[in-house]
C-alpha cells in the first residue's frame, strides 16, 4: 500500500482564492511527523509546513496551514489567498518514528498547483 | 537559500561511466540524506549519514555509493551509469535525528546520462 497519497495530480485556483491540497497517509507507527514541500519549476523543495503525530494543534505557518485529521489519516495543505507564485509542484512527505535512528521522508506523487490571474 | 549547497547544478556524460556529486549541509546540521527525483519513480530516499555513519539506506542500487567525510560534507557516487539513472538527485540535511526535524534540500543535481 501507498504510505502517502496524493489523489490529485493538477490543481486550479483563481488569484485570491483558497485551496486545499489533499494528502492522506498510512503509518502503524504512534509517532510520525507530517511536513509539505513545494518545488517550483526551477527545482528546488522548499519546506513549508509541519505537523506531528501527537501535536493537538493544527500546524500553521503564514499562509499555510495543514489540516490535520489523525484517525481519517489525513493532512491536508491549506493555502489561503493564493497568489501567482504558489504555482508549483507540492509534495506531502512522513516521516515515521521506525527504529528509532532512520529519519528519511516517504513522499506522495505530488500535485500540480496552478495559480490563475 | 536552504543553506543546502550541491555541486555541480547541471551534469551530462555517457553510458557506463562513473559520478560524484557533492553536498555540504547546512552549517550545524549532522545528518545529510540524498534523494533520487525521475518522472517514473517520483521522490525516492536512497541514503542517510549522521555524523559521518551511514543510518540507512533506502532503494540505492547497488551501482551507486555515499560517503559523509568528517567535514560533514557528503558525496554520492554513480557508476556504471545507464539512461535510466538520469534525475535529480537532491541533497538534504538536518540538524538531528528527532521526529520533528524539518530536513532542508539543497538546489538538486540534474544529471543527464546519453
Amino acid at each position: 500500500a501507498q504510505k502517502i497519497t496524493q489523489t490529485q495530480p493538477g490543481m486550479f485556483v483563481q488569484e485570491k482564492e483558497a485551496v486545499t491540497l489533499d494528502c492522506t497517509y498510512d503509518t502503524s507507527d504512534q509517532s510520525y511527523g507530517l511536513f509539505w514541500y513545494k518545488q517550483p519549476s526551477s527545482g528546488e523543495m522548499i519546506f513549508l509546513i509541519y505537523q506531528g503525530s501527537y501535536d493537538e494543534q493544527n500546524a500553521t505557518e503564514g499562509r499555510y496551514s495543514l489540516n490535520f485529521q489523525k484517525a481519517r489519516k489525513s493532512a491536508n495543505l491549506v493555502i489561503s489567498a493564493s497568489q501567482l507564485g504558489d504555482s508549483a509542484m507540492y509534495f506531502c512527505a512522513m516521516r515515521e518514528s521506525g527504529d528509532g535512528s532512520a529519519r528519511q521522508l516517504t513522499f506522495g506523487s505530488g500535485t500540480q498547483l496552478t495559480v490563475l490571474p | 537559500d536552504s543553506g543546502v549547497t550541491q555541486t555541480p547544478k547541471h551534469l551530462i556524460t555517457a553510458t557506463g561511466q562513473r559520478v560524484t556529486l557533492r553536498c555540504s549541509p547546512r552549517s550545524g546540521d549532522l545528518s545529510v540524506y540524498w534523494y533520487q527525483q525521475s518522472l517514473d519513480q517520483g521522490l525516492q530516499f536512497l541514503i542517510q549519514y549522521y555524523n559521518g555513519e551511514e543510518r540507512a539506506k533506502g532503494n540505492i542500487l547497488e551501482r551507486f555509493s555515499a560517503q559523509q567525510f568528517p567535514d560533514l560534507h557528503s558525496e554520492l557516487n554513480l557508476s556504471s551509469l545507464e539512461l535510466g539513472d538520469s534525475a535529480l538527485y537532491f541533497c538534504a540535511s538536518s540538524v538531528a535525528l528527532g521526529q520533528a526535524y524539518e530536513q532542508y534540500f539543497g538546489p538538486g543535481t540534474r544529471l543527464t546520462v546519453t
